[in-house]
């Protein structure tokens, strides 16, 4: 069993829909909770990110962290063609060495 | 800005070769990282350097070796090439201390082709 699971999708929907993305995780140590986003042929860029249980909002964005059910989520609010990217969900303990455990990644296209 | 890069964005290499894969970041970041990413497998983590000549294995270490002589630059290397090491590798670099829940900035990533 993958320590990180997430969707590989494809995910595709209408603009203006809102989107939800998940991931599952079985170690309860993760303290870190994070989001990239990554476009066709670049690198992943870091969306959000929540330190342990909680939700977090940033425009158009909302992650949302259930340690207890070890579940995490990205809202996507009136999602634009632009979002068409592949989310990766990405988690670390408290320890100092900064490796991330990541998901597969969901590829959402927003169709106009 | 932080920036990353990495010295090719395409590579074909013929089977047994030896390949050199650079990343360098300009912003005086501790840690460096390599992963290689697949369909389906997400970013698997290869090596990793939290200090100049200092390196730690990640989850799929095997094939591959890493060099970090100067802070700014780190090395991969594949000893002899395989077509399963056919892949995207993306470097990513990472500062001490809290940052943006210890924020990795990537590298554009290049696409290794192995014949």
């Amino acid at each position: 069993q993958k320590e990180v699971e997430q969707d590989p999708g494809p995910l595709s929907v209408p603009e203006g829909a809102i989107v939800s993305l998940n991931c599952t995780y079985s170690n309860s140590a993760f303290q870190y909770f994070m989001w990239y986003r990554q476009y066709s042929r670049k690198g992943p860029e870091l969306l959000m990110y929540t330190y342990s249980s909680g939700n977090k909002e940033d425009g158009r964005f909302t992650a949302q962290v259930d340690k207890s059910s070890k579940y995490i989520s990205l809202f996507i609010r009136d999602s634009q063609p632009s979002d068409s990217a592949t989310y990766l969900c990405a988690m670390r303990g408290s320890g100092n060495t900064g490796k991330l455990i990541f998901g597969q990644g969901t590829t959402l296209q927003v169709k106009p | 800005d932080v920036k990353v890069t990495q010295s090719s964005r395409y590579l074909v290499k013929r089977t047994g070769e030896k390949v050199f894969l650079e990343c360098v970041q300009d912003m005086d970041h501790e840690n460096m990282f390599w992963y290689r990413q697949d369909p389906g497998l997400g970013l698997r983590l290869i090596y990793f350097s939290y200090d100049v000549k200092m390196k730690e294995k990640g989850d799929i270490p095997e094939g591959y070796s890493v060099s970090r002589e100067k802070k700014e630059r780190f090395s991969l290397i594949l000893e002899s090439a395989s077509t399963n090491q056919t892949s995207m590798y993306l470097c990513a670099s990472l500062p001490s201390g809290t940052g943006r829940g210890y924020e990795q900035y990537f590298g554009p990533g290049t696409r290794l082709t192995v014949t």
